[in-house]
């Protein structure tokens, strides 16, 4: 147990369709960060938000975008869903404060099904 | 830009085998570099990490070596378990890329009784 839910755990969405996930972070944990991890591949990095605030983005469209809650909580949304978005979607909590050694927790994910 | 390269799989072993999984990455900066851990249906868990040259990370019989002469974070086991039966994930992370993780393709172990 990290302390980083995550839901749905699965999903199943139509292509054109809109999709929201959602992730409750570990206690005292200001930081979050979204992965999206296609079948066989490694996480890649969506985006982060500090304090609210979107603080690093990766190579991803601006159809994806997030929202982080004042109590650290976040929502990952999803536009214009197409085939290609169907993976697992992993967010990771942790304290944003520290360095590159300071432990993140991830939680279990959400698998999305775009069909 | 930062990345990991990662041995690719799968990988299929007998129980008490020795296990390598070759790892090395390419940054900017000090990166710091982690072994994850990936059951199936579940979510990633820290294996072991490593912040500094030279630094040994170690957990349940697993064990890498930060080289920073080599850029490699191998993670080896001496004697695997059908429990360690998983994928197995290099990264990085490091300051100069906003924290962010850098993760291999993934290796998938298969320990066979």
């Amino acid at each position: 147990e990290t302390g980083v839910t995550q839901s749905p755990t699965h999903l199943i969405k139509t292509r054109g369709q809109q999709v929201t996930l959602r992730c409750s972070s570990q206690s005292g944990h200001n930081t979050v960060s979204w992965y999206q991890q296609a079948l066989g591949q490694g996480p890649q990095f969506i985006f982060q938000y500090y304090r609210e605030e979107e603080n690093g983005r990766g190579n991803f469209p601006p159809r994806f975008s997030g929202l982080q809650f004042p109590n650290y909580s976040s929502e990952l949304n999803v536009n214009a869903l197409e085939l290609d978005d169907s993976a697992l979607y992993l967010c990771a909590s942790r304290e944003g404060t520290g360095g590159a050694n300071t432990e993140a927790f991830f939680g279990q994910g959400t698998r999305l099904t775009v069909v | 830009g930062d990345s990991v390269t990662q041995m690719e799989g799968p990988v299929t072993l007998s129980e008490e085998a020795f296990l390598t999984i070759n790892c090395t990455y390419t940054a900017t900066g000090y990166p710091s570099l982690f072994w994850y851990v990936q059951y199936p249906g579940e979510g990633l868990q820290l294996l072991l990490k490593a912040t500094k040259a030279d630094d040994k990370g170690s957990n349940k019989g697993f064990e890498a070596t930060y080289r920073k002469e080599t850029t490699s974070f191998h993670l080896e086991k001496g004697s695997v378990q059908v429990s360690d039966s998983a994928v197995y994930f290099c990264a990085l992370r490091s300051t100069n890329t906003g924290n962010q993780f850098y993760f291999g393709t993934g290796t998938s172990l298969t320990v066979i009784p």
